[in-house]
């Protein structure tokens, strides 16, 4: 069982570059996340997708822009990257009820 | 805005050793997940409690959901190397489906 894939897993950009970082599952589940986790800061939610079709913003929304392409897949895009964005960024998903959620592996992105 | 306290932040005990870690909240929750990090990994669910003083066991770990659902503890009895990792609470509530989170607590047990 896959669960939840991430990739890519490492990541250093420059300032001003764009990329998009991908996330698919395979637990046919309702809602995915995408968290960015700083030391000190712990997991802040940057946003999330309900259910298909929909996505609302998290605590950190600025700088990213998201897209839930169809229930496996959801995807973050930084459009501008700044050296605010280093970070490791988690995906998750989660079935309809509990809410318990299921994580990808993580990418660690560096933006020098 | 709800939070979810833990503690404490940091723990380094001997192999052997018995642990308790908290996680407290003014907010009610209607279910709380503990899960455990370990270095360049996601974090994996261990256990979601949702019934106010349920108690769950999970081989040496004992998980607590306290009487109003404001708070959980994690003991662990006779701790190993192995239990090494960040342990994070989190809870659910309402219909928005999104968790709060705790910043975690780092546990390192040393042979």
């Amino acid at each position: 069982n896959a669960g939840v894939t991430q990739t890519p897993k490492f990541q250093v950009l420059k300032t001003g570059q764009s990329m998009t970082l991908q996330c698919a599952q395979d637990m046919n589940h309702n809602s995915m996340y995408w968290y960015r986790q700083d030391p000190g800061m712990g997991l802040r939610l940057i946003y999330y997708s309900a259910s298909e079709g929909t996505t609302d913003k998290g605590e950190v929304p600025n700088g990213y822009n998201v897209s839930r392409l169809n229930k496996r897949e959801f995807s973050l895009r930084l459009e501008s990257a700044a050296p605010s964005q280093t970070s490791v960024y988690f995906c998750a998903s989660s079935s309809h009820q509990l809410i318990e959620a299921f994580f990808g592996q993580g990418t660690r992105l560096t933006v020098v | 805005t709800q939070l979810l306290e833990q503690s404490p932040q940091f723990l380094s005990i001997q192999e052997g050793e018995n642990l308790t870690v908290y996680c407290n909240s003014s907010s009610v929750f209607s279910s709380l997940q503990w899960y455990r990090q370990e270095p360049g990994e996601g974090p994996v669910l261990l256990v979601t409690v949702v019934t106010g003083g349920e108690v769950k066991k999970l081989k040496r770990l004992t998980f607590q959901f306290g009487d109003a659902r404001k708070d959980s503890s994690l003991h662990i009895t006779a701790a190993q190397p192995g239990d090494t990792g960040l342990y994070l609470c989190a809870g659910g509530a309402g219909n928005n489906r999104k968790l709060i989170w705790g910043l975690g607590t780092s546990l390192a047990v040393n042979p």
